[in-house]
């Protein structure tokens, strides 16, 4: 099956700045997703990012915070922008594969970031 | 629109107890289900799904899930518990297409020695 690499694994950054999370998948896929997972709390969706124009965001994520890219069909970024202490959290992108759709989503590895 | 309830945020077994985490969905389009499994600083690993066919539907490391679509429920079980089965445990719902998964809150399975 296909294998994303995500990086950082993990970071550690001050409040105020921005951290900019990578996902390379070694095939090319349909669908890529980026999801936040605070302390204790399930995988929220934050957006779906689409190859070649905007991504689109679920209610309660906006652009200007949660900036994404989707140069290509096998790389994606996201970026926390001006972090606070509450966007400590797990950060996972997730793709679909271009048969079998979301039977075959796989993951990646996980961003934990700490915001102090 | 699709949502998935996980009862009990942890739940401890004894090690040789069967483990029972129980999943309810909502759907309002036939679902597709999914357990996965998070093990400490690590990413999501599927442990079973279910699209169509048979309801029970056996996974990875022994775990097993049934769907009952009268109980709109994807509970999962395993007759005994290891201590490397101590990890989160999600269930999920999903449908045909290209649409994003959606997550319960997560289950800890704690097992004791």
């Amino acid at each position: 099956s296909a294998v994303i690499s995500q990086k950082p694994s993990r970071d550690i950054c001050q409040r105020g700045t921005s951290l900019t999370i990578q996902c390379q998948v070694d095939s090319q896929v349909t669908m890529m997703f980026w999801y936040r997972q605070q302390p204790g709390q399930s995988l929220t969706l934050i957006a779906t990012a689409n190859q070649g124009s905007e991504a689109t965001y679920e209610s309660g994520f906006v652009i200007d915070k949660f900036p994404i890219s989707r140069p290509n069909l096998t790389f994606s970024t996201l970026t926390v922008s001006n972090m606070s202490p509450e966007d400590s959290s797990i950060y996972l992108c997730s793709a679909l594969p271009p048969t079998g759709g979301n039977t075959e989503a796989f993951f990646g590895q996980g961003t934990r970031l700490t915001v102090v | 629109a699709q949502s998935v309830t996980q009862l009990g945020s942890h739940v401890s077994v004894s090690e040789g107890a069967l483990v029972l985490l129980r999943c309810n969905y909502s759907s309002s389009v036939p679902p597709y289900l999914f357990w996965y499994v998070q093990y400490p600083n690590q990413g999501l690993q599927l442990l079973l799904k279910y699209t169509t066919g048979a309801t029970l539907v056996k996974g990875i490391n022994g775990f097993e899930a049934e769907f009952k679509k009268s109980e709109t429920s994807f509970h999962l079980t395993k007759p005994s518990a290891h201590m490397s089965d101590a990890a989160e445990y999600f269930c999920a719902v999903g449908n045909s297409g290209n649409t994003p998964l959606v997550f319960g809150k997560g289950t800890r399975l704690s097992v004791i020695a």
